[in-house]
């Protein structure tokens, strides 16, 4: 079956530029995480959703990072006025269930985001 | 606070040597904890997870992990490396709560070489 994906692959943006990062999670997946990827660190979170609403987004950095999900599938990460200090690769997770120690979360191939 | 610390930033062996990779952690309760690989351009992928079932946790492709509770470790071991194990590991512990993310180390690099 499809495991997570997301798009673009590959993003390249300039200095005070909006972009929008896409997840398309596992079908049937109530719960969806975002988490950012520095060069040469683990996954660091960002925000949790579970169906449409979002449950914990004490992992943004700032008000510049935004997500939704609206229909309580696919998840749209949003960052404005991006700064170089972006640059990242940015990773979604699913998984089908929530607030349980046996919670396996099935990572997408991410998208890396470079801020010129 | 939850927290695990990858202490090797790169390992290096030989093919069919045994591998050993270490994770500490640290946890105000019992913990979850989880072994990923990511292999270039892939997301990640889960070798294998402690839930506080069995302390050693087999997993896939060879690996295994024990959990020590008087070390508050979680190695990662292979007995004989194979070329295609060469990747990054993270290992994570789970954050507990109603939120359930991960909290993750800093990787470690694991080169075989032939």
């Amino acid at each position: 079956g499809a495991g997570v994906s997301q798009t673009p692959s590959n993003k390249v943006t300039e200095k005070g530029k909006y972009v929008e990062l896409r997840c398309d999670p596992i079908s049937g997946h109530t719960a969806l995480y975002w988490y950012r990827q520095s060069l040469g660190q683990g996954p660091e979170f960002l925000i949790y959703f579970q169906g449409t609403g979002a449950a914990d987004d004490s992992g943004l950095p700032n008000d510049r990072f935004f997500a939704v999900r609206p229909e309580g599938s696919v998840s749209t990460l949003k960052i404005q006025r991006t700064e170089r200090g972006d640059s990242a690769v940015y990773l979604c997770a699913s998984s089908s269930r929530t607030g349980s120690r046996y919670n396996e979360q099935f990572f997408g191939p991410g998208t890396r985001l470079t801020v010129l | 606070a939850q927290s695990v610390t990858q202490l090797d930033s790169h390992v290096s062996v030989s093919e069919g040597t045994p591998v050993l990779l270490r994770c500490n952690y640290s946890s105000s309760y019992s913990p979850s904890l989880f072994w990923y690989v990511q292999h270039p351009n892939k997301g990640l992928q889960l070798l294998l997870k402690y839930t506080s079932a069995a302390t050693l946790v087999k997993g896939i492709n060879g690996f295994e992990a024990e959990f020590k509770k008087s070390e508050t470790s979680f190695h990662l071991t292979k007995p004989s490396a194979h070329m295609s194990d060469a990747a990054e590991y993270f290992c994570a512990i789970f954050y507990g709560g109603s939120q359930g993310n991960l909290i993750f180390g800093k990787g470690t690099k694991l080169s075989v070489k032939p």
